[in-house]
């Protein structure tokens, strides 16, 4: 049982370069989201998506885009980095949204990306 | 706004010590979780509480949530070298649509 699985783990990037990370769960898990850890600042929400087919916007959205064709996968897009967004990025998934149960979050490896 | 302040920040403190970090939260909320994350790692789940008065315990961690008062407490009994890592509660505020929002994290070195 693989859990939640991001790739790249590491990844260095130009400013302006696009790319996607990858996260995949095969929990059948219907919750999935994308945070960013700062140091100092905790983990801040980027998307989420309580479905296939379905998603919304965190508390830090801007710069990123999410889809989610699948339940299994959600990768998230930079369309265009900025050093800004220099962070360690984590997958997390759970069964439900958040309205039963305790949905605790299941964490990814994360993965660090650098914009220069 | 909604708001999870957690402190310490940081910890420092001997083994065999016995400390508590504190969480504190701005609204209404229906569970309350703490997470462990250990250096270059990922976060792994420690206690989920629901409800007020909860108490979780794990070994040498003690978790309870006082809802009333908007406060959980994480308490570390005779602490050992391997509890060192960073603590981070994370609370649903399910007025807000269930967002789930992180404390910063209490980053807690158990010196031998």
């Amino acid at each position: 049982n693989a859990g939640v699985t991001q790739t790249p783990k590491f990844q260095v990037l130009k400013t302006g370069q696009s790319m996607t990370l990858q996260c995949a769960q095969d929990m059948n898990h219907e919750y999935m989201s994308w945070y960013r850890q700062d140091p100092g600042m905790g983990l801040r929400l980027i998307h989420y998506s309580v479905g296939a087919g379905i998603t919304d916007q965190g508390e830090v959205p801007n710069g990123y885009n999410v889809s989610r064709s699948t339940t299994e996968d959600f990768p998230l897009r930079l369309l265009s980095a900025a050093p800004s967004q220099t962070s360690v990025y984590f997958c997390a998934s759970s069964l439900t949204g958040g309205l039963s149960g305790a949905n605790v979050l299941t964490f990814g490896a994360g993965s660090r990306l650098t914009v220069l | 706004e909604l708001k999870v302040e957690q402190n310490p920040l940081f910890l420092s403190m001997q083994e065999g010590k016995n400390y508590t970090i504190y969480c504190n939260y701005s609204t209404t909320s229906d569970r309350l979780y703490w997470y462990r994350q250990d250096p270059g790692k990922s976060l792994e789940s420690l206690f989920v509480l629901l409800s007020n008065g909860a108490v979780k315990q794990e070994g040498r961690l003690m978790a309870s949530l006082d809802t009333k008062a908007r406060l959980s407490t994480l308490h570390i009994t005779a602490a050992v070298h391997d509890l060192s890592a960073t603590y981070f509660c994370a609370v649903n505020f399910m007025e807000y649509g269930n967002k789930l929002v992180f404390g910063a994290g209490t980053i807690l070195r158990v010196k031998s």
